[in-house]
């Protein structure tokens, strides 16, 4: 159980143009979903907090109006960088734990893979 | 930052035990250990939790000290499939609240 699932696992875009990464919890419900960014080489970083019928927090130094983050559904939450860029060029990861519990772990989508061309 | 300390690399032999450590002297009493692990180019996979108790499933062992200023994480029987980047993270148990990933320990199994 607890699975969730991020499409596209991969996504080529020309500089400029706008891309959309869903994150789906497939047999749970999530009041609150988590997106993380990874470079190369590096840690996940935390970028924002999801929360169902309500708006995003973004971390610190992390743009809201490029990353526009629709959380409308119990199971789904979206992830749109807008007017990407190269430097946006990232592995892009969600995660999600089942509404209500205190301890129980995060689960977290397999990622993806961003190249801004 | 993260308020964790874990090795940078480690090796192990296959058909071993792997012993990876993790230092969290700061950690509060409402906060849990967790260990996750990922694989390139993976997300992150749940591996075990625990709060004070020693914990067991399925994939490892948790050993958490009395003080619980430390713990370790054991495989007790790591294969090649076990090559990955370890987590240790601090997190207090509270729906909404995101893990703050350190660095980790690359673990290396070799044949």
């Amino acid at each position: 159980g607890a699975v969730v699932s991020q499409h596209p696992s991969w996504v080529i875009c020309k500089s400029g143009t706008s891309v959309k990464i869903e994150c789906r919890s497939l047999d749970f419900q999530a009041t609150t979903m988590f997106w993380y960014r990874q470079f190369p080489k590096q840690s996940l970083m935390l970028m924002a907090t999801s929360n169902e019928g309500s708006k995003a927090t973004y971390e610190q130094g992390v743009e809201k109006d490029k990353f526009l983050i629709n959380h409308a559904s119990l199971t789904l939450s979206t992830l749109t960088v807008t007017s990407a860029h190269p430097e946006d060029s990232s592995f892009y990861i969600c995660s999600a734990s089942p509404s209500g519990t205190g301890d129980s772990p995060l689960h977290f989508g397999n990622g993806t893979r961003l190249t801004v061309t | 930052d993260a308020k964790t300390t874990q090795p940078t690399s480690m090796d192990c032999a296959e058909g071993r035990a792997a012993n990876l450590p993790c230092n969290h002297s700061t950690i509060s009493g409402n906060e849990y250990v967790y260990w996750y692990r990922q694989i390139h180019s993976q997300g992150p996979q749940y591996i075990i939790h625990g709060l004070k108790n020693n914990e067991t499933n399925e994939m490892a062992s948790l050993i958490i000290t009395e003080d619980r200023k430390s713990s370790t994480l054991i495989l007790p029987h790591a294969t090649l499939r076990d090559t990955a980047v370890y987590y240790c993270i601090v997190r207090v148990a509270q729906a909404g609240t995101a893990l703050i990933f350190g660095k980790g320990t690359t673990l290396s199994v070799s044949s």
